[in-house]
């Protein structure tokens, strides 16, 4: 069974630009979470997405927002970029029906915004 | 509000040799799940063990055992005969029953010396 997979790996961006991250969980998988990886701030919990619908949204402000397709993909967007939202961004998917699911997380995207 | 503070940021250990890191976490509900992941320099978070607060018994996968003292909220990892591949950055996770929101420690960076 395939992993999940996050594209792109690498992205530099600049300030005031937008960017759409994407990833593709393991098939089967309906939940998909984001979460941020700051050296400052660490591992901070994004949003997550189940059946295309938002349950959860952690602390962030609007510019961040994502949404879920029917094949259970999710997109994370990112509008008027600032210095401070260079960061690791990490999706995690998880089966959902079992309490907890365990979490199965991507690569990560590296965002540098310049 | 939901914490989890581990206070090593660093350790190291001798090939073969056993070692403990630690992991705090404050949490008002009776409903929850611990855990331990481990991000190598590859980026992808790997679920260690997991420990559910319902639980007395402590956890153990292979070399990998916790403590888990629930009155003191304290969720220790042990790791024996360690090995050079369990070099990598170890976070100490919380998961409220019903949730998909991973509370995550700020890590701690494990060396291990040959």
């Amino acid at each position: 069974k395939a992993g999940v997979t996050q594209t792109p790996r690498y992205l530099i961006k600049t300030r005031g630009q937008q960017v759409t991250l994407s990833c593709s969980p393991i098939s089967g998988h309906r939940s998909v979470s984001w979460y941020q990886q700051t050296p400052g701030q660490g591992l901070q919990f994004l949003f997550e997405y189940f059946s295309e619908t938002q349950r959860n949204k952690g602390n962030f402000p609007g510019r961040f927002s994502g949404r879920q397709f029917s094949n259970s993909r999710s997109e994370m967007n990112v509008s008027t970029l600032e210095l401070g939202d260079s960061a690791l961004y990490l999706c995690a998917s998880s089966v959902t029906g079992q309490i907890p699911s365990p979490l199965h997380f991507g690569n990560g995207t590296r965002l540098t915004v310049t | 509000a939901q914490t989890v503070t581990q206070s090593q940021p660093e350790m190291s250990v001798q090939e073969a040799e056993t070692v403990t890191l630690s992991c705090t976490y404050d949490t008002s509900e009776s409903d929850y799940y611990l855990f331990w992941y481990k991000q190598p320099p590859s980026r992808q978070m790997i679920l260690v063990i997991r420990q559910e607060a319902y639980k007395q018994q402590n956890a153990t996968e292979n070399r990998f055992s916790v403590n888990f003292q629930k009155a003191a909220k304290s969720f220790s990892l042990k790791i024996s005969d360690s090995q050079l591949g369990d070099a990598a950055m170890y976070f100490c996770a919380l998961l409220q029953g019903g949730s998909e929101k991973l509370v995550f420690g700020k890590g701690t960076k494990l060396t291990v010396n040959p």
